[in-house]
Protein backbone atom coordinates (compact mmCIF):
# COMPACT_ATOMS: atom_id res chain seq x y z
CA UNK A 1 0.00 0.00 0.00
CA UNK A 2 1.31 3.20 -0.84
CA UNK A 3 2.10 5.44 1.87
CA UNK A 4 1.15 8.76 0.30
CA UNK A 5 -2.43 9.08 -0.95
CA UNK A 6 -3.57 11.64 -2.99
CA UNK A 7 -7.02 12.98 -3.87
CA UNK A 8 -8.65 13.83 -5.74
CA UNK A 9 -6.99 11.95 -8.55
CA UNK A 10 -7.98 15.16 -11.32
CA UNK A 11 -10.22 18.02 -11.38
CA UNK A 12 -11.35 20.58 -13.74
CA UNK A 13 -11.58 23.81 -13.09
CA UNK A 14 -12.58 27.23 -13.96
CA UNK A 15 -9.92 30.11 -14.82
CA UNK A 16 -9.44 32.52 -11.62
CA UNK A 17 -11.63 30.04 -9.75
CA UNK A 18 -9.64 28.18 -5.96
CA UNK A 19 -9.03 24.48 -5.35
CA UNK A 20 -7.45 22.37 -2.84
CA UNK A 21 -5.58 19.41 -3.12
CA UNK A 22 -5.51 16.53 -0.02
CA UNK A 23 -2.56 14.59 0.48
CA UNK A 24 -3.13 11.76 3.49
CA UNK A 25 0.54 10.37 4.69
CA UNK A 26 1.31 6.90 6.79
CA UNK A 27 5.34 7.46 6.69
CA UNK A 28 6.66 7.57 10.14
CA UNK A 29 8.50 8.88 11.87
CA UNK A 30 7.99 11.89 9.80
CA UNK A 31 10.89 14.74 8.72
CA UNK A 32 9.28 16.56 6.18
CA UNK A 33 6.84 17.31 4.18
CA UNK A 34 6.81 18.79 0.14
CA UNK A 35 4.43 19.93 -2.64
CA UNK A 36 5.90 19.41 -6.13
CA UNK A 37 4.38 20.89 -9.75
CA UNK A 38 4.52 18.47 -12.92
CA UNK A 39 3.91 20.12 -16.40
CA UNK A 40 3.06 17.13 -19.06
CA UNK A 41 6.20 15.35 -19.91
CA UNK A 42 8.43 17.15 -17.70
CA UNK A 43 10.66 17.00 -14.49
CA UNK A 44 8.87 18.14 -11.59
CA UNK A 45 9.37 21.47 -10.11
CA UNK A 46 9.24 22.45 -5.88
CA UNK A 47 6.23 24.46 -4.66
CA UNK A 48 6.67 24.17 -0.66
CA UNK A 49 8.98 22.22 1.91
CA UNK A 50 7.41 22.06 5.29
CA UNK A 51 8.68 20.11 8.84
CA UNK A 52 6.40 19.29 11.60
CA UNK A 53 6.47 21.73 13.38
CA UNK A 54 4.95 24.16 10.61
CA UNK A 55 1.00 24.84 9.83
CA UNK A 56 1.75 26.84 6.44
CA UNK A 57 3.50 27.82 3.63
CA UNK A 58 3.11 29.59 0.26
CA UNK A 59 4.43 30.60 -2.48
CA UNK A 60 2.54 33.08 -4.82
CA UNK A 61 -0.75 31.62 -4.86
CA UNK A 62 0.14 28.51 -3.88
CA UNK A 63 -0.63 27.97 -0.41
CA UNK A 64 0.15 24.10 1.44
CA UNK A 65 -1.09 23.69 5.03
CA UNK A 66 0.22 20.48 7.33
CA UNK A 67 -1.61 18.51 10.43
CA UNK A 68 1.15 16.25 11.53
CA UNK A 69 -1.35 14.78 14.15
CA UNK A 70 -3.35 13.58 11.23
CA UNK A 71 -1.49 13.49 8.93
CA UNK A 72 -2.77 15.28 6.20
CA UNK A 73 -1.60 17.95 4.10
CA UNK A 74 -3.70 20.36 1.49
CA UNK A 75 -2.49 22.77 -1.27
CA UNK A 76 -4.73 25.54 -2.12
CA UNK A 77 -4.97 27.41 -5.40
CA UNK A 78 -5.83 30.71 -4.96
CA UNK A 79 -7.33 32.65 -8.68
CA UNK A 80 -6.14 29.94 -10.83
CA UNK A 81 -4.34 30.20 -14.13
CA UNK A 82 -4.39 28.67 -17.37
CA UNK A 83 -0.51 27.65 -16.26
CA UNK A 84 -1.59 25.82 -13.49
CA UNK A 85 -2.89 23.11 -15.20
CA UNK A 86 -0.51 20.26 -14.58
CA UNK A 87 0.07 17.35 -12.22
CA UNK A 88 0.84 18.54 -8.59
CA UNK A 89 2.40 15.74 -6.64
CA UNK A 90 3.21 15.51 -2.53
CA UNK A 91 6.43 14.37 -1.39
CA UNK A 92 7.06 13.01 2.24
CA UNK A 93 10.39 12.17 3.20
CA UNK A 94 11.08 10.09 6.33
CA UNK A 95 13.42 10.33 9.19
CA UNK A 96 14.85 6.93 9.72
CA UNK A 97 15.14 6.27 6.48
CA UNK A 98 16.58 10.19 5.23
CA UNK A 99 17.55 8.93 1.62
CA UNK A 100 14.44 7.83 -0.03
CA UNK A 101 11.27 9.90 -0.70
CA UNK A 102 7.37 8.65 -0.90
CA UNK A 103 5.78 10.09 -3.35
CA UNK A 104 1.78 10.58 -4.09
CA UNK A 105 0.27 9.88 -8.04
CA UNK A 106 -0.54 13.04 -7.93
CA UNK A 107 -3.52 15.26 -8.75
CA UNK A 108 -4.65 16.47 -12.10
CA UNK A 109 -5.68 19.48 -12.80
CA UNK A 110 -6.84 21.14 -15.46
CA UNK A 111 -7.33 24.87 -15.92
CA UNK A 112 -10.21 25.79 -18.34
CA UNK A 113 -10.80 29.63 -19.55
CA UNK B 1 23.79 27.73 -14.25
CA UNK B 2 22.89 25.12 -16.40
CA UNK B 3 19.95 23.06 -14.00
CA UNK B 4 19.64 19.15 -14.72
CA UNK B 5 20.24 17.81 -18.08
CA UNK B 6 19.06 13.91 -18.97
CA UNK B 7 19.43 12.66 -22.41
CA UNK B 8 18.27 10.90 -24.93
CA UNK B 9 14.58 12.88 -24.58
CA UNK B 10 12.81 9.80 -26.24
CA UNK B 11 13.86 6.02 -26.49
CA UNK B 12 12.51 3.06 -28.27
CA UNK B 13 14.05 -0.32 -27.63
CA UNK B 14 12.56 -3.71 -27.75
CA UNK B 15 11.46 -6.45 -25.24
CA UNK B 16 14.94 -8.12 -24.13
CA UNK B 17 17.44 -5.01 -25.21
CA UNK B 18 19.58 -2.78 -22.95
CA UNK B 19 19.75 0.42 -22.53
CA UNK B 20 21.60 3.41 -21.12
CA UNK B 21 20.47 6.54 -19.88
CA UNK B 22 22.06 9.40 -19.22
CA UNK B 23 22.01 12.44 -16.30
CA UNK B 24 24.20 15.83 -15.50
CA UNK B 25 23.52 17.20 -12.46
CA UNK B 26 23.03 20.44 -11.50
CA UNK B 27 26.13 22.52 -11.22
CA UNK B 28 27.80 22.09 -7.35
CA UNK B 29 25.38 19.02 -6.81
CA UNK B 30 26.73 15.76 -6.15
CA UNK B 31 24.30 13.86 -5.51
CA UNK B 32 21.86 12.03 -8.44
CA UNK B 33 18.94 10.02 -7.72
CA UNK B 34 16.83 8.00 -10.01
CA UNK B 35 12.75 7.58 -10.14
CA UNK B 36 10.59 5.72 -12.62
CA UNK B 37 7.52 7.10 -13.82
CA UNK B 38 5.49 5.27 -15.11
CA UNK B 39 2.18 7.12 -16.92
CA UNK B 40 -0.73 8.32 -14.60
CA UNK B 41 1.70 7.40 -11.26
CA UNK B 42 4.41 9.31 -9.06
CA UNK B 43 7.75 8.51 -9.42
CA UNK B 44 9.06 5.48 -8.02
CA UNK B 45 12.23 6.01 -6.32
CA UNK B 46 15.14 3.48 -8.42
CA UNK B 47 18.68 4.18 -6.32
CA UNK B 48 20.80 7.42 -4.85
CA UNK B 49 24.31 7.55 -5.89
CA UNK B 50 26.73 9.52 -4.07
CA UNK B 51 31.09 9.72 -4.66
CA UNK B 52 30.18 7.48 -6.83
CA UNK B 53 28.58 4.44 -4.77
CA UNK B 54 25.08 3.26 -4.71
CA UNK B 55 24.00 4.60 -1.29
CA UNK B 56 20.25 3.43 -1.40
CA UNK B 57 18.29 1.36 -3.51
CA UNK B 58 14.30 1.12 -4.17
CA UNK B 59 12.44 -1.91 -4.86
CA UNK B 60 13.65 -2.46 -8.44
CA UNK B 61 15.76 -5.68 -9.63
CA UNK B 62 19.26 -6.38 -10.57
CA UNK B 63 18.37 -5.49 -14.11
CA UNK B 64 18.73 -2.00 -13.23
CA UNK B 65 22.23 -0.86 -12.24
CA UNK B 66 23.91 2.82 -12.40
CA UNK B 67 27.22 4.24 -11.96
CA UNK B 68 28.14 7.74 -11.35
CA UNK B 69 31.01 8.97 -12.70
CA UNK B 70 33.81 11.58 -10.94
CA UNK B 71 32.63 14.84 -12.39
CA UNK B 72 29.13 13.59 -10.26
CA UNK B 73 27.32 12.69 -13.26
CA UNK B 74 25.27 9.66 -13.71
CA UNK B 75 23.87 6.45 -16.01
CA UNK B 76 20.77 4.25 -15.20
CA UNK B 77 21.26 0.82 -17.34
CA UNK B 78 18.56 -1.49 -17.74
CA UNK B 79 19.22 -5.03 -18.93
CA UNK B 80 16.53 -7.61 -20.54
CA UNK B 81 14.15 -4.70 -21.56
CA UNK B 82 10.16 -5.47 -20.28
CA UNK B 83 7.34 -3.88 -21.59
CA UNK B 84 6.53 -2.98 -18.20
CA UNK B 85 9.72 -0.85 -18.11
CA UNK B 86 8.03 1.69 -20.67
CA UNK B 87 7.96 5.21 -18.35
CA UNK B 88 9.27 8.32 -18.01
CA UNK B 89 12.93 7.95 -16.03
CA UNK B 90 13.78 11.18 -13.87
CA UNK B 91 17.10 12.13 -12.96
CA UNK B 92 17.25 14.40 -9.39
CA UNK B 93 20.13 16.09 -7.91
CA UNK B 94 21.33 17.37 -4.42
CA UNK B 95 23.63 18.52 -2.72
CA UNK B 96 23.54 15.97 -0.16
CA UNK B 97 20.61 12.90 -0.19
CA UNK B 98 19.29 13.61 2.74
CA UNK B 99 15.48 14.28 2.96
CA UNK B 100 16.30 17.49 3.42
CA UNK B 101 18.15 18.17 0.55
CA UNK B 102 16.40 19.96 -2.06
CA UNK B 103 16.10 17.57 -5.14
CA UNK B 104 16.00 19.34 -8.40
CA UNK B 105 14.80 17.19 -11.26
CA UNK B 106 15.63 16.81 -15.08
CA UNK B 107 13.38 16.79 -17.89
CA UNK B 108 13.21 13.38 -17.58
CA UNK B 109 13.59 10.22 -20.71
CA UNK B 110 10.62 8.66 -21.66
CA UNK B 111 11.40 5.13 -22.84
CA UNK B 112 9.23 2.96 -24.77
CA UNK B 113 9.58 -0.86 -24.87
CA UNK B 114 8.42 -2.39 -27.89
Amino acid sequence: KNQVEQSPQSLIILEGKNCTLQCNYTVSPFSNLRWYKQDTGRGPVSLTIMTFSENTKSNGRYTATLDADTKQSSLHITASQLSDSASYICVVSERSNDYKLSFGAGTTVTVRA
Amino acid sequence: DAGVTQSPTHLIKTRGQQVTLRCSPKSGHDTVSWYQQALGQGPQFIFQYYEEEERQRGNFPDRFSGHQFPNYSSELNVNALLLGDSALYLCASSLGGGGWYEQYFGPGTRLTVT
